[in-house]
């Protein structure tokens, strides 16, 4: 089945360092990427998403690359600043050919930025 | 997009009493998801919720505990019965469009729940 990796937090980076939180995913089909972010207190909200291979989505200095060779979708940020403290999710969703499809999470990524 | 609108956004409740939490989305949508998050946890599926028919539960989740209503294609509610402190969790609601090309994810701000 379909199924989304990410690696292990917590993650704890300095302001202004280059961040990456690697994420692989499993998927019977062509799907979709995301990644959600979760800040302190409030629901998850869409942060990117790319939907075909070599797609970049970016938002908010974030960018995500789908790389359907390696099955990956890494978040990079070249300079996190404090108010990027969230956790961060990765998902998928798989392309809608036959029938309805959840997205699928991965478990999540807490960052932590300090001053 | 998709606005939900999510009620109590917090709560603390004594052990053994029950909750109901409100989720309204601004536009009609066939099927309405709830999840737990643990606290320093990921998102768990509680159930899928589809208009004018039962929840569907994920494994581990029972409909006495978590009675869910789903009266039009705008509303639904989640109720977390007779509470334990292990049921302190954030609980969210979602909903999930579909485009020609994917599925996308919405979600209310969730509601936080401490049982004492």
């Amino acid at each position: 089945g379909n199924s989304v990796t990410q690696m292990e937090g917590p993650v704890t980076l300095s302001e202004e360092a280059f961040l990456t939180i690697n994420c692989t995913y499993t998927a019977t089909g062509y799907p979709s990427l995301f990644w959600y972010v979760q800040y302190p207190g409030e629901g998850l909200q869409l942060l990117l998403k790319a939907t075909k291979a070599d797609d970049k989505g970016s938002n908010k200095g974030f960018e995500a690359t789908y790389r359907k060779e390696t099955t990956s979708f890494h978040l990079e940020k070249g300079s996190v600043q404090v108010s990027d403290s969230a956790v961060y999710f990765c998902a998928l969703s798989d392309d809608i050919k036959t029938s309805y499809d959840k997205v699928i999470f991965g478990p999540g990524t807490s960052l932590s930025v300090i001053p | 997009s998709a606005v939900i609108s999510q009620k109590p956004s917090r709560d603390i409740c004594q052990r053994g009493t029950s909750l109901t939490i409100q989720c309204q989305v601004d536009s009609q949508v066939t099927m309405m998801f709830w999840y737990r998050q643990q606290p320093g946890q990921s998102l768990t599926l509680i159930a899928t919720a589809n208009q004018g028919s039962e929840a569907t539960y994920e494994s581990g989740f029972v409909i006495d505990k978590f009675p869910i209503s789903r009266p039009n294609l705008t509303f639904s509610t989640l109720t977390v019965s007779n509470m334990s402190p292990e049921d302190s969790s954030i609980y969210l609601c979602s909903v999930e469009r579909q485009s020609p090309v994917n599925t996308e994810a919405f979600f209310g701000q969730g509601t936080r729940l401490t049982v004492v």
